[in-house]
């Protein structure tokens, strides 16, 4: 059984710093990753995918992968509380194609 | 506009009865796929297809049916065979295979 592993949160963070949301897959064949962010009663978009290990950056966000430790994150910097949602983390592998989803983890921003 | 639509947004049914949500999208992507979420649960996949005139049971099929006989849609039946309907369904299409997944606005469903 595929499965992968969000700390439900909530994360609470003040404004303007840097929040940190993990994730750990079990599948050893997972190829790409992903993190959505879904605000309350909303489908969740599209925030970043990685496919390589290392850092990716886009805006205030990075995600980081560690195929070794099988481990994705996700850093949010300059945090606003506009940033405040549940962001779920997605991996995929080359056997089924499909994206097994985590729980998410709620994330909130305290001005 | 590009995009993945969805309706109804609300919908309300009645113990028996079958009820279909609309899912449709203009990004000629090839794979769609439904997912049910329940409050404070993750995704889980219903239905998905990767090509017009096929589609795969995913981790929670029972009471549910699917079609695909356009590549721009993809409806879900739920029937009343699904004993605790109520939930927020999700739409979602990709290029493909391991392509990111983009999501429709969802449907929320309650049983009255």
């Amino acid at each position: 059984q595929k499965e992968v592993e969000q700390n439900s949160g909530p994360l609470s963070v003040p404004e303007g710093a840097i929040a940190s949301l993990n994730c750990t897959y079990s599948d050893r064949g997972s190829q790409s990753f992903f993190w959505y962010r879904q605000y309350s009663g909303k489908s969740p978009e599209l925030i970043m995918f990685i496919y390589s290990n290392g850092d990716k950056e886009d805006g205030r966000f990075t995600a980081q992968l560690n195929k070794a430790s099988q481990y994705v994150s996700l850093l949010i910097r300059d945090s606003q509380p506009s940033d405040s949602a549940t962001y779920l983390c997605a991996a995929a592998s080359g056997g089924s194609y499909i994206p097994t989803f985590g729980r998410g983890t709620s994330l909130i921003v305290h001005p | 506009d590009g995009g993945i639509t969805q309706s109804p947004k609300y919908l309300f049914r009645k113990e028996g009865q079958n009820v279909t949500l609309s899912c449709e999208q203009n990004l000629n992507h090839d794979a769609m796929y439904w997912y049910r979420q329940d409050p404070g649960q993750g995704l889980r996949l219903i239905y998905y297809s990767q090509i017009v005139n096929d589609f795969q049971k995913g981790d929670i099929a029972e009471g549910y049916s699917v079609s695909r006989e356009k590549k721009e849609s993809f409806p879900l039946t739920v029937t009343s065979a699904q004993k605790n309907p109520t939930a927020f369904y999700l739409c979602a299409s990709s290029i493909g295979g391991l392509d990111t997944q983009y999501f429709g606005p969802g449907t929320r469903l309650t049983v009255l």
